[in-house]
């Protein structure tokens, strides 16, 4: 059975920098490939895509946001990380991790994670 | 940063069939497979459609994909109460190096 969980605070401060994980299993992150990426949607407002890490560490960022985000994975631990810094309320949303094997699309989801930006 | 255009609302009473439609360009929908994915309230998307027009293993023959050119639909059949959600086209763009949605459309069954 393959699943994705996003875990991580859900408050943070404005300036501050936050640490996603997406913990996954049923699945091999070393398979070819393989890839994870993240997904962010505002309250209300449509899917935006943030990053993806690939089974050989190739990754990929939306380039409106690549200042801001950085992926990594640990195949040991079955983690992928998304670290965003400088956290803005505009960068309040549910974070998904999900994973994509063809170009283009997320055949699995984790349930989400709400992340609010707030002083 | 929206690049696939949707519309933002359609509807349709139980029984019928509606479309939805998804615009884009050669970058994207042109040159690259569209998957559709279905948003219930509170919860994380799901694949209906992928590479254009194929199903998941057990997806329903109710929903169906179709795409000419750099524009793609979905086409939803015998409408229940229970397709009442968020749908969103997705696909690959070249530009962007990276994948991109629409804006969503949300489906209201009268």
């Amino acid at each position: 059975q393959i699943t994705l969980k996003e875990s991580g605070p859900t408050l943070v401060r404005p300036t501050q920098t936050l640490t996603l994980t997406c913990s996954v299993s049923g699945f091999s992150m070393s398979a070819f490939g393989m890839g994870v990426g993240w997904i962010r949607q505002p309250p209300g407002k449509a899917l935006q895509w943030l990053a993806i890490i690939y089974w050989d560490n190739d990754v990929r960022y939306n380039p409106f946001l690549k200042t801001k985000l950085t992926i990594t994975k640990d195949t040991s631990k079955n983690h992928i990380l998304l670290t965003l810094t400088n956290m803005d309320p505009m960068d309040t949303a549910t974070y998904f991790c999900a994973r994509t094997v063809t170009t283009g699309s997320f055949d699995y989801w984790g349930p989400g994670t709400l992340v609010t930006v707030s002083s | 940063h929206s690049v696939l255009t949707q519309p933002p609302s359609v509807s349709g009473a139980p029984g019928q069939r509606v479309t939805i439609s998804c615009s884009g360009n050669s970058s994207n929908i042109g040159n690259n497979g569209v998957t559709w994915y279905q948003q219930l309230p509170g919860k994380s998307p799901k694949v209906l459609i992928y590479y254009d027009d194929r199903r998941p293993s057990g997806g329903s023959d109710r929903f169906s994909g179709s795409k000419s050119g750099a524009s793609a639909s979905l086409a939803i059949s015998g409408l229940q109460s229970e397709d009442e959600a968020d749908y969103y086209c997705g696909a690959w763009d070249d530009g962007l190096n990276g994948p991109i949605f629409g804006g969503g459309t949300k489906l209201t069954v009268l």
